[in-house]
C-alpha cells in the first residue's frame, strides 16, 4: 500500500549545528503535510505543517521543504540543541486519516 | 496547556483482565477522535476512527472485539482493550480533530499499557 517513509532511521548532530531530516511519501493525492516531535514516553507535538500548494514554509529554528515532484519533504532544524533531541515523524494527510512514516531519531551531540 | 488529555497515563495489568483508556478533549469539540497503537522504536499505527455516535471503524488487521471504542459525547472516547495479552502492551495514544482535519487536531500524551 501507500505509505510515508524516513530515509534515515538515525541521525547524530552536533549541537549548534543544522539538521536535515528526510522524509519520501507516496500518495499523490496527499495535499497537506506535517512534521511531528516526539519526545520519549509522550505523545506526537506538532513542529510545522505545509500544504501542498506551498514549497517551503519557514518557523522558529525549523523549516520545511516540500518537492512534490519526486514526493519528498525534509525538515531542516537551524541551530540544534540538546532539547531537540527526539524522533521525527513526517506525516501525510489525504483525507482525515493521518499516515506516519518510521520517524527518525535525532540525537544531539554536546 | 493541555489540549487533549489521556487517562490513566500508564496501567499494568495481568494477563485476562480488560482495561480501558480514556481520551478527552479539554476545549475543543472532537468530532473525529483516532487511536493509535506504538511499540517500542516503531512508528504510530492507526488502529480505529470514531465519530461521536457512530460506530468506529477499524483497521485492517485491528479485532474489534478486542479493541472495544465508545465515542458517546464530542469531548470523550474510550479505547477498551479486553482479555488483554503481553502482545498488547504498548502506548496508546489518541488524536482529536474537530471539523476538517487540517484546522484542529492535537494528540493526547498517550497511555503506557503493560500485561503482565
Amino acid at each position: 500500500g501507500e505509505s510515508v517513509g524516513l530515509h534515515l532511521p538515525t541521525l547524530s548532530v552536533q549541537e549548534g549545528d543544522n539538521s536535515i531530516i528526510n522524509c519520501a511519501y507516496s500518495n499523490s493525492a496527499s495535499d497537506y503535510f506535517i512534521w511531528y516531535k516526539q519526545e520519549s514516553g509522550k505523545g506526537p507535538q506538532f513542529i510545522i505543517d505545509i500544504r501542498s500548494n506551498m514549497d517551503k514554509r519557514q518557523g522558529q529554528r525549523v523549516t520545511v521543504l516540500l518537492n512534490k515532484t519526486v514526493k519528498h519533504l525534509s525538515l531542516q532544524i537551524a541551530a540544534t540543541q540538546p532539547g531537540d533531541s527526539a524522533v521525527y515523524f513526517c506525516a501525510e494527510i489525504p483525507d482525515y486519516k493521518l499516515s506516519f512514516g518510521a520517524g527518525t531519531t535525532v540525537t544531539v551531540r554536546a | 496547556g493541555a489540549v487533549v488529555s489521556q487517562h490513566p497515563s500508564w496501567v499494568i495489568c495481568k494477563s485476562g483482565t480488560s482495561v480501558k483508556i480514556e481520551c478527552r478533549s479539554l476545549d475543543f469539540q472532537a468530532t473525529t477522535m483516532f487511536w493509535y497503537r506504538q511499540f517500542p522504536k516503531q512508528s504510530l499505527m492507526l488502529m480505529a476512527t470514531s465519530n461521536e455516535g457512530s460506530k468506529a471503524t477499524y483497521e485492517q488487521g485491528v479485532e474489534k472485539d478486542k479493541f472495544l471504542i465508545n465515542h458517546a459525547s464530542l469531548t470523550l472516547s474510550t479505547l477498551t482493550v479486553t482479555s488483554a495479552h503481553p502482545e498488547d502492551s504498548s502506548f496508546y495514544i489518541c488524536r482529536c480533530t474537530s471539523g476538517s482535519s487540517r484546522d484542529t487536531q492535537y494528540f493526547g500524551p498517550g497511555t503506557r499499557l503493560t500485561v503482565l
